[in-house]
């Protein structure tokens, strides 16, 4: 158990649908990181906080993609008008120190019909 | 750019075989390099890692070496178990001061009793 959790596990929506997803990261750990994990793929990073400030975001985060931790707890992802080329698995992490030791949730498995 | 190359599976072994699957990199930096594991059905765990060249990670008997010469941090257990099976991503990060998680593909590990 890493301590880190989402929800929801599992979603399915139709594609156009808006779709939200939860982290809440390892309670004294001040940085989060969302990636994206397709069948046969490792993760790929999509952004990262510190706190509640966003401070990088990959390219493969279109403008339908929104990320937010507005009180450096938890954080949200929305993705806005889906498309079946965002089934994946999203998962979020979390880390406190030098050497960026991070520890990942069991993740939220998106299905757009 | 960084990047991360793993040998390809699914290896396939019998219990208490030696197990070593490769994994090379490149970097613009000085990276940490780390291996996940991934069970079926759980979210990736840290399974060890090294943070400078030379340095031994070593974790429920597997280990892995960061080799500075050869870019490469391959991992190694002298004997596998049946609930040694899962997939393991090989990743890398660079030592800044938020840098984010590069990760090979995974190789998938079978073992039979």
């Amino acid at each position: 158990d890493t301590g880190v959790s989402q929800n929801p596990r599992h979603k399915i929506t139709k594609r156009g649908q808006n779709v939200t997803f939860r982290c809440d990261p390892i309670s004294e750990h001040n940085r989060l990181y969302w990636y994206r994990q397709t069948l046969g793929q490792g993760p790929e990073f999509l952004t990262y906080f510190q706190n509640e400030a966003q401070l990088e975001k990959s390219r493969l985060l279109s403008d339908r993609f929104s990320a937010e931790r507005p009180k450096g707890s938890f954080s949200t992802l929305e993705i806005q008008r889906t498309e079946q080329g965002d089934s994946a698995m999203y998962l979020c992490a979390s880390s406190r120190g030098q050497h960026n030791e991070q520890f990942f949730g069991p993740g939220t498995r998106l299905t757009v019909l | 750019g960084n990047s991360v190359t793993q040998m390809e599976g699914p290896v396939t072994l019998s219990e208490e075989a030696f197990l070593t699957i490769n994994c090379t990199y490149t970097a613009t930096g000085y990276p940490s390099l780390f291996w996940y594991v991934q069970y079926p059905g759980e979210g990736l765990q840290l399974l060890l890692k090294a943070t400078k060249a030379d340095d031994k990670g070593s974790n429920k008997g597997f280990e892995a070496t960061y080799r500075k010469e050869t870019t490469s941090f391959h991992l190694e257990k002298g004997s596998v178990q049946v609930s040694d099976s899962a997939v393991y991503f090989c990743a890398l990060s660079l030592n800044s001061g938020y840098s984010t998680l590069t990760f090979g593909k995974g190789t998938m590990l079978l073992v039979s009793p």
